[in-house]
């Protein structure tokens, strides 16, 4: 079975640093998609990044960037320059096309930019 | 286009009564998603449609719940009768498997059952 976990449940920053969120997942796949979404307190759930697992480059978007480590099931994001807005839950997700193509998601990381 | 849209996007109802939440996926996608969200829980998917057909209802809570999707533009998520304990916030997705890797979210709709 596929599995996401999110250890972190809590996490807070200092505005203008940066915070690493951490997600394994569990697969005997080998072609499979890997997203952060973010929620804020409006509930939108949001597409920060994503990581196709054939691609060894990890994916980058402007302050947004992952380190996707495929051996060890590991896809954590990095948040640079925290901005009071980047405050939301953090989900991790995954999905594959050959198999189900369900999407399954994390608990979620709560990240705190405190001013 | 303007997104997966739900609605309502708050339902207050009591006990007993019957709750139906509607979904428009965006034009052209053929994966459509239910999930439920909960502080416990998190983010449960509870059926999928492919081209407008049930794949995997397995994460359905129980009889009382039912979804369908008529046509590729609409689809129902029914729970009947409602309980306290089916409060919380319903999210519809899509997604078009051959170009779109990720899933896109309506706004959901937050059901609190009383």
């Amino acid at each position: 079975a596929q599995t996401v976990t999110q250890s972190q449940p809590e996490m807070s920053v200092q505005e203008a640093e940066t915070v690493t969120l951490s997600c394994t997942y569990d697969t005997s796949e080998n072609n499979y998609y890997l997203f952060w979404y973010k929620q804020p307190p409006s509930r939108q759930m949001i597409l920060v990044i994503r990581q196709e697992a054939y691609k060894q480059q990890n994916a980058t978007e402007n302050r947004f960037s992952v380190n996707f480590q495929k051996a060890a099931k590991s896809f954590s994001l990095k948040i640079s320059d925290s901005q009071l807005g980047d405050t939301a839950m953090y989900f991790c997700a995954f999905t594959q096309t050959n198999t189900g193509n369900q999407f399954y998601f994390g608990t979620g990381t709560s990240l705190t930019v405190i001013p | 286009d303007a997104g997966v849209i739900q609605s309502p996007r708050h339902e207050v109802t009591e006990m007993g009564q019957e709750v139906t939440l509607r979904c428009k996926p965006i034009s052209g996608h053929d994966y459509l998603f239910w999930y439920r969200q909960t502080m416990m829980r998190g983010l449960e998917l509870l059926i999928y449609f492919n081209n407008n057909v049930p794949i995997d209802d397995s994460g359905m809570p129980e009889d009382r719940f039912s979804a369908k999707m008529p046509n590729a533009s609409f689809s129902t998520l029914k729970i009947q009768p409602s309980e306290p304990r089916d409060s919380a916030v319903y999210f519809c997705a899509s997604c078009f498997r051959d170009t779109d890797t990720e899933a896109f979210f309506g706004q959901g709709t937050r059901l609190t059952v009383v």
